[in-house]
């Protein structure tokens, strides 16, 4: 079975760091786009990052200079660091594959968020 | 920056056709996804490109996008599709959702 794990969430104060890690099975790591996706208590999905098979990456300007995405295809992982963290970045950070290998194709043709993990839990507070 | 906007509930009773609407800017320039999410569980990818269904996806549901807008549809709607509903698409090398829609089956 396809299967994404997340790990790393917790507990963190604002201005800190924490590193998010996921990691992959039952396909191909190194042929898909993978993204991070999160969740704020009550609110809905918002989109934090994407990183293609060849690693070059995207990010929402809500999160763009603080967090950085990552892969390591050898180890099928995704990791998401967060630095200078605040406590809007309280959320559910899922880890997602995509149906591609590349972002941003032309008008998303053929793109599409296909395998959610379970989500980690980032909690930032004084 | 790029936006997509649905009602934030629709309701519909059992065995009857529920609608889903996201619009933007001219949205059927755009693929479109959509996503189903229950409390507590990981969203599901239940319509990519417009209109096509992943494997495992029932056929009552279904997509269509034209006009500035994209509809998600369920025919024969099932108590178990009560749940959350997000559209998404790209826009300028930025994934956007829509706001969401609570589906209620009564």
């Amino acid at each position: 079975e396809v299967q994404l794990v997340e790990s790393g969430g917790g507990l963190e104060q604002p201005g800190k760091s924490l590193t998010l890690s996921c990691v992959a099975s039952e396909f191909t790591f190194n042929n898909f786009a993978m993204h991070w996706v999160r969740q704020a208590p009550g609110k809905g999905l918002e989109w934090v990052s994407g990183i293609d098979a060849s690693g070059a990456s995207l990010y929402a300007d809500s999160v763009k200079g603080r967090f950085t995405i990552s892969r390591d295809n050898a180890r099928n992982s995704l990791y998401l660091h967060l630095n200078s963290l605040r406590v809007e970045d309280t959320a559910i950070y899922y880890c997602v594959k995509d149906r591609v290998r590349v972002l941003a194709t032309i008008r998303g043709f053929g793109a599409a968020l296909d395998i959610w993990g379970q989500g980690t839990t980032v909690t930032v507070s004084s | 920056s790029y936006e997509l906007t649905q009602p934030p509930s629709v309701s519909v009773s059992p065995g009857q056709t529920a609608s889903i609407t996201c619009s933007g800017d001219n949205l059927q320039e755009k693929y479109v996804c959509w996503y189903q999410h229950k409390p507590g569980q990981s969203p599901v990818l239940v319509i990519y490109q417009d209109k096509k269904r992943p494997s495992g996806i029932p056929e009552r549901f279904s997509g269509s996008n034209s006009d500035n807008t994209a509809t998600l549809t369920i025919s024969g709607t099932l108590a178990m599709d009560e749940a959350d509903y997000y559209c998404q698409a790209w826009d300028n090398n930025i994934v956007v959702f829509g706001g969401g829609t609570k589906l209620t089956v009564l």
